[in-house]
């Protein structure tokens, strides 16, 4: 399978600690995604790294992919409470992106 | 920004009856996608629709979901003798560009079936 598996399944942190998630995947990929779902609503997309690529930064999110491995990591540098969700990997083979169960962060003020 | 609007935001049905959820996709967007997010489970993607046809649907999409684009705005999914195991979340996402680009959600309808 193509799907992705986040680890770990829950991380609980304070304020200001940095946040690492991980996702394996299975198959060869186009593209890896990474999105974030609050409490009751839909995914928002936070970053999409594509396969010829191994870093990506964006604000406090840095994206690492290693495909000879076939794993990302999500990093949230100084996490804030606000950043209290679930993150969620969608590797890309074709076009549809197939989500893992995500990672359920809290983040304590 | 633009947003992917869905509704209603829940709805409950009885068992074995008819229901359809509405999306407002991104006004420039072409390519639409239903997906089911069943509490607690991840999400599961059900179809995909171009060009007033549907270029991919999952196995979770069969003879009782249709989709349809009545008109230049909306977009349905229609599930037509709901079962107990339809309660879940459905979200609608929309894309301007085919290959795996960032999609936009709408923040879902809960479905309940009773």
């Amino acid at each position: 399978s193509q799907q992705g598996e986040e680890d770990p399944q829950a991380l609980s942190i304070q304020e200001g600690e940095n946040a690492t998630m991980n996702c394996s995947y299975k198959t060869s990929i186009n593209n890896l995604q990474w999105y974030r779902q609050n409490s009751g609503r839909g995914l928002v997309h936070l970053i999409l790294i594509r396969s010829n690529e191994r870093e990506k930064h964006s604000g406090r999110l840095r994206v690492t992919l290693d495909t000879s491995k076939k794993s990302s990591s999500l990093l949230i540098t100084a996490s804030r409470a606000a950043d209290t969700a679930s993150y969620f990997c969608a590797t890309v083979g074709s076009y549809i992106p197939t989500f893992g169960r995500g990672t359920s962060l809290i983040v304590h003020p | 920004e633009p947003e992917v609007t869905q509704t209603p935001s829940h709805q409950v049905t009885q068992m074995g009856q008819e229901v359809i959820l509405r999306c407002v996709p991104i006004s420039n967007h072409l390519y639409f996608y239903w997906y089911r997010q069943i509490l607690g489970q991840k999400v599961e993607f059900l179809v995909s629709f171009y060009n007033n046809e549907i270029s991919e649907k999952s196995e979770i999409f069969d003879d009782q979901f249709s989709v349809e684009r009545p008109d230049g705005s909306n977009f349905t999914l229609k599930i037509r003798s709901t079962k107990l195991e339809d309660s879940a979340m459905y979200f609608c996402a929309s894309s301007d560009v085919k290959g795996g680009q960032p999609q936009h959600f709408g923040d879902g309808t809960r479905l309940s079936i009773l």
